[in-house]
């Protein structure tokens, strides 16, 4: 157990449709990263945040946002959804979110969101 | 973000030592040498890291050339639990890369039998 949680585990949901994943981190770890993972394209980042501001952005669709809360915890919108956005979403925290030494990254379980 | 080159797969037979190899021909003087490994139906979980000296921990060793350009994974004696996918990322500490995001390859997929 990796001390970070991510709700829902499973999704399942519509074209066009919108949802929202959340992922709490780790106790002490200020940075939360999202990521996807999809049988084409690997693991992808998407987003980092650190103690509530946005640090850095990767490969993250318009249709995509993310923000992370006073109490650390962060949340994932994906609207306008298409078959394509199918894939596991990955969320990891870290202390500092720097590219440091002891910056190892935790990965929560995983959301597996399915577009129908 | 300076790019990794490893096998797509590899196999091993239980309780033997696997050597999983890396290279990062284009590595920067900062960059640290870091490994993930991603089990069957899980997120990636990190395994170990270095910079210029060997490396050892309860999970693995990280053996680094003295070039830096390669570097190789050791697991001891693997297991079946240790079949997964192991990714060799560098780390930058210097730059506007600064932020401690993980750019991911293909990684190797490593199979043990019984």
């Amino acid at each position: 157990d990796s001390g970070v949680t991510q709700t829902p585990k499973h999704l399942i949901t519509a074209t066009g449709q919108r949802v929202t994943l959340r992922c709490s981190p780790r106790s002490g770890d200020l940075s939360v990263y999202w990521y996807q993972q999809s049988l084409d394209q690997g693991l992808q980042f998407l987003i980092q945040y650190y103690n509530g501001e946005e640090r850095a952005k990767g490969n993250i669709l318009e249709r995509f946002s993310a923000q992370q809360f006073p109490d650390l915890h962060s949340e994932l919108n994906l609207s306008s959804l298409e078959l394509g956005d199918s894939a596991l979403y990955f969320c990891a925290s870290s202390v500092t979110g720097l590219a440091g030494v002891a910056d190892t990254q935790y990965f929560g379980p995983g959301t597996r969101l399915t577009v129908l | 973000d300076a790019k990794t080159t490893q096998p797509n797969s590899m196999e091993s037979n239980e309780e033997e030592p696997v050597h999983l190899p890396c290279n990062h021909s284009t590595i920067s003087g900062t960059d640290y040498i870091h490994w993930y490994r991603q089990l069957p139906s899980q997120g990636p979980e990190y395994v170990i890291h270095g910079l210029t000296s060997n490396v050892n921990n309860r999970m693995a060793s990280l053996a680094i050339a003295e070039d830096r350009k390669s570097s190789t994974l050791i697991l001891h004696r693997a297991t079946l639990r240790d079949a997964a996918v192991y990714y060799c990322i560098l780390r930058g500490v210097l730059g506007s890369s600064n932020t401690g995001k993980l750019i991911f390859g293909q990684g190797t997929t490593l199979q043990v039998k019984p």
